[in-house]
């Protein structure tokens, strides 16, 4: 297997505009998470899924954050609009049992001018 | 109740040394304590974990010890080498929680030849 996969790897984007950063989870994990890591803010969980059904979204910063897993191989999520301060890693991580270990993908650096 | 502190932020050994990186909780119905390893560039990959029905764990060179009643976990890494350089991250999970975990504020590590 691959591992989880994100994409882009670098997004550089204006304030304002909207952005996409995707996420393709190990195939059989039945949980998939996503992070935001930045200096002072440290690995912030923001959201995560089970058999994609969003189970706790309390760490999403505010309304123009949103994620979505269609199916068990895809999720996104879309800042709209972006801001500077939205600049950060984002990782998704995948699992397949609760209480296992999270598998982290390589991160979307998000650059926000 | 959530919080995970880590201490220290950053730390400095020499080659074979033995860094010592600490970490406290609140809510006692965390059951689950993994510490991740981060790379440059990378996600972070677990390491090691222990559950609180024991007091130590030893993988390699690394050891998780507990203590339960001070609500206190900590990692050693034995004979430390430039390759441990890296961010490390202890976490607290609840079983009742899903896989969700709670991140400490993690401890940059630099290990000299």
């Amino acid at each position: 297997d691959a591992g989880v996969i994100q994409s882009p790897r670098h997004e550089v984007t204006e304030m304002g505009q909207e952005v996409t950063l995707r996420c393709k989870p190990i195939s059989g994990h039945d949980y998939l998470f996503w992070y935001r890591q930045t200096m002072m803010r440290g690995l912030e969980l923001l959201i995560y899924f089970n058999n994609n059904v969003p189970i706790d979204d309390s760490g999403m910063p505010e309304d123009r954050f949103s994620a979505k897993m269609p199916n068990a191989s895809f999720s996104t999520l879309k800042i709209q609009p972006s801001e500077p301060r939205d600049s950060a890693v984002y990782f998704c991580a995948s699992s397949f049992l609760a209480g296992n270990e999270q598998f982290f993908g390589p991160g979307t650096r998000l650059t926000v001018l | 109740q959530q919080q995970v502190k880590q201490s220290p932020q950053s730390l400095i050994v020499q080659k074979g040394g033995i860094p010592i990186i600490n970490c406290a909780y609140e809510n006692t119905a965390f059951d689950y304590f993994p510490w991740y390893q981060q790379f440059p560039g990378k996600g972070p990959a677990l390491l090691i974990a222990i559950r609180p029905d024991v007091s130590e764990k030893k993988e390699g060179r690394f050891t998780i010890s507990f203590n339960k009643s001070a609500k206190q976990f900590s990692l050693h890494i034995m004979d430390s080498q430039p390759g441990d350089s890296a961010t490390y991250f202890c976490a607290a999970s609840m079983e009742n929680a899903g896989n969700m975990l709670t991140f400490g504020g993690g401890t940059r590590l630099m290990v000299k030849p």
